[in-house]
């Protein structure tokens, strides 16, 4: 079983509706972030939390919002899709003590397509 | 601003060696990372430079020159399986993961 799961893998959706990305881990790790992924660029980073208590805006915050639920959880949100929030998400944890590099561990992907 | 430039696709030959190059505009650096994408999936972790100098882990090996804002990616004995997308990251000093749009790397027979 993977460490980092995102549920749904894939979603289609219509403009207007709420959507909702999990992620959960078991890696125990504290800090977990959503990035998307659109062709041609790099990985953005939405959102990130350093443990339960902490929410900071990444590169591109607007529209979304995230909730962590647990250190294990975090849940991001597109309270009325728009069709250029097309993209492929992905949810990443890190350890700071992890080698010292902070390296970050990924989860499969959602693709989500707004129409 | 901040900025990541790398190649947007290369190929290469089977069992041959291939260079990626990364240059960096960044503000502030604590290190730069390679990462593999196989495409519809996630990316791994390959390697991290902190230091000038050549990072070697197998087949795979890094280059870092931080005057230069510059890093490479070497594979050696190229295999089908290195078909990939390869990106390099830089974490700025806001801690903070700037990331190019990646290199495609094509392999052929």
């Amino acid at each position: 079983d993977a460490d980092v799961t995102q549920t749904p893998r894939n979603r289609i959706t219509k403009t207007g509706k709420r959507i909702m990305l999990e992620c959960s881990q078991t890696k125990g790790h504290d800090r977990m972030y959503w990035y998307r992924q659109d062709p041609g660029l790099g990985l953005r980073l939405i959102y990130y939390s350093f443990d339960v208590k902490d929410i900071n805006k990444g590169e591109i915050s607007d529209g979304y919002s995230v909730s962590r639920q647990a250190q294990a959880k975090f849940s991001l949100s597109l309270e009325s899709a728009i069709p250029n929030q097309t993209a492929l998400y992905f949810c990443a944890t890190s350890d700071l003590h992890s080698g010292d590099t902070g390296e970050l561990f990924f989860g499969e992907g959602s693709r989500l397509t707004v129409l | 601003g901040q900025n990541i430039d790398q190649p947007t696709e290369m190929t290469a030959t089977e069992g041959a060696i291939v260079q990626i190059n990364c240059t960096y505009q960044t503000s502030g650096f604590n290190g730069l990372f390679w990462y593999q994408q196989h495409a519809g999936e996630a990316p791994t972790f390959l390697s991290y430079n902190v230091l000038d100098g050549l990072e070697e882990k197998g087949r795979f090996s890094s280059f870092l020159s931080r005057s230069k804002g510059y890093s490479y990616l070497l594979l050696k004995e190229l295999q089908m399986k290195d078909s990939a997308s390869y990106l390099c990251a830089v974490r700025d000093s806001n801690y903070q993961l700037i990331w190019g749009a990646g290199t495609k790397l094509i392999i052929k027979p």
